[in-house]
């Protein structure tokens, strides 16, 4: 069953630490998208992807950077975290821009 | 940008009740989707609706695009319709531009 996935679900970790977020799809999108989002909020755009070696920032500054070396895969990664950056981030892929959006369960993380 | 708003912002019903959440927006839209996320955080797709009307069981979802609204429907509540419901809109850019959500809470 084709789908999108993201590890890890749930992250409390310190300041200062490097961390990553994966995110997979096995859609074979060509599209990929990072999204922040305080609880109960409306969801941010950080980072997207148009396909391999493509990456954007999206309109929310972040600290985050992201890569795509394969289409199936855009791990995202906090190189200092701070209390900040506590938030929920999920992760997105579509076949073209304009196309239907699907999600991962996303990842909540915390920095103490 | 085009901007997007829903209403109400929050809502609170019976089981068994039926209910109309609104979606507007400011300029024309390439698409338009509506979203269901769950108490755990997990977003879940409900309708791709860039206009014309749809239905998927108890839910449904009309877009007008020539006069900027989208409506979801939803009949016969249950517990587990609870959540937030988002509306987002592509943009020119084939950005999607989202609303601030409505919060649906369904009482036994």
């Amino acid at each position: 069953e084709a789908d999108i996935y993201q590890t890890p679900r749930y992250l409390v970790i310190g300041t200062g630490k490097k961390i990553t977020l994966e995110c997979s799809q096995t859609m074979g999108h060509d599209k990929m998208y990072w999204y922040q989002q305080d609880p109960g909020m409306e969801l941010h755009l950080i980072h997207y992807s148009y396909g391999v070696n493509s990456t954007e920032k999206g309109d929310l500054s972040s600290e985050s950077t992201v890569s795509r070396i394969r289409t199936e895969h855009f791990p995202l990664t906090l190189e200092s975290a701070r209390p900040s950056h506590t938030s929920q981030y999920l992760c997105a892929s579509s076949e073209y821009s304009y196309n239907e959006q699907f999600f991962g369960p996303g990842t909540r993380l915390t920095v103490l | 940008g085009i901007q997007v708003e829903q209403s109400p912002p929050d809502l609170i019903l019976q089981e068994g009740a039926n209910s109309t959440l609104r979606c507007n927006f400011s300029d024309s839209v390439n698409n338009l989707q509506w979203f269901h996320q769950n108490p755990w955080g997990q977003l879940i797709n409900l309708f791709y609706i860039p206009s014309g009307t749809k239905q998927n069981g108890r839910l449904s979802a009309t877009t007008v695009a020539t006069e900027r609204y989208s409506l979801l429907y939803i009949s016969s509540s249950q517990t587990t319709d609870s959540g937030v419901y988002f509306c987002a809109a592509t943009d020119s850019n084939y950005q999607l531009i989202w609303g601030a959500g409505t919060k649906l809470i369904i009482k036994p």
